[in-house]
């Protein structure tokens, strides 16, 4: 049974540029939540998707958005990149929001911009 | 401003010794989990915690939730290099609600 699995695992980017990083969910989730995880710090809530809509968002801004498919994929894409935005990315699957505490995490997109 | 904080930041021991992982908050969470990340990978979650003064045992790992629901805490018994990872605890509001993380506690066990 395959986990979250997330695309790409490293990227480099030049600030001002716009990224997409996608995450397929565990089989049988249907939530998806993004965080942002810079070096030597915990996990940030960036936004989660369910029904293909953004049910929550962190602290963020505009810049980040995302979408969720009809698969319950999901995209996480970022514009006018910025050197303080170079970091882990990752995503986390669960059931519906009110279907318990279980969450999955994939391994993450290494982001980093230049 | 919701902040769970871990202590101590950096453990460094011996195989074999004991150790305890602190996570504090002034909110009431409706639970607290406790993560093991290992460089490259995403978090694993060991354990879940929802009701006050909860204790779990896993193995050589018990995680206790304080009578408040504010604060957590791991105690690992017999340290073993297998051990060795950043430890992260994080507080939910609600089933399925956003996690909010500690910034980790990161855990050394040396043979």
């Amino acid at each position: 049974d395959a986990g979250v699995t997330q695309s790409p695992t490293h990227l480099i980017k030049t600030r001002g540029q716009q990224v997409t990083l996608r995450c397929s969910p565990k089989s049988g989730h249907d939530t998806v939540s993004w965080y942002q995880q810079a070096l030597g710090q915990g996990p940030q809530f960036i936004f989660q998707y369910y029904e293909e809509e953004e049910r929550q968002r962190g602290n963020f801004p505009d810049r980040f958005s995302g979408h969720q498919f009809p698969n319950y994929s999901s995209e996480l894409n970022v514009n006018a990149l910025l050197l303080g935005d170079s970091a882990l990315y990752l995503c986390a699957s669960s059931l519906a929001p009110g279907g318990g505490y279980g969450y999955t995490f994939g391994s993450g997109t290494r982001l980093t911009v230049v | 401003t919701q902040l769970l904080e871990q202590s101590p930041q950096f453990l460094s021991i011996q195989e074999g010794e004991n150790l305890t992982v602190y996570c504090n908050s002034s909110s009431v969470f409706s639970s607290l989990q406790w993560y093991r990340q290992e460089p490259g990978e995403g978090p694993v979650l060991l354990v879940t915690v929802v009701t006050g003064g909860e204790v779990k045992k896993l193995k050589r790992l018990t995680f206790q939730f304080g009578d408040a629901r504010k604060d957590s805490s791991l105690h690992i018994t017999a340290a073993q290099p297998g051990d060795t990872g950043l430890y992260l605890c994080a507080g939910s509001y609600g089933a399925g609600g956003k996690l909010i993380f500690g910034q980790g506690t990161e855990l050394s066990v040396k043979p």
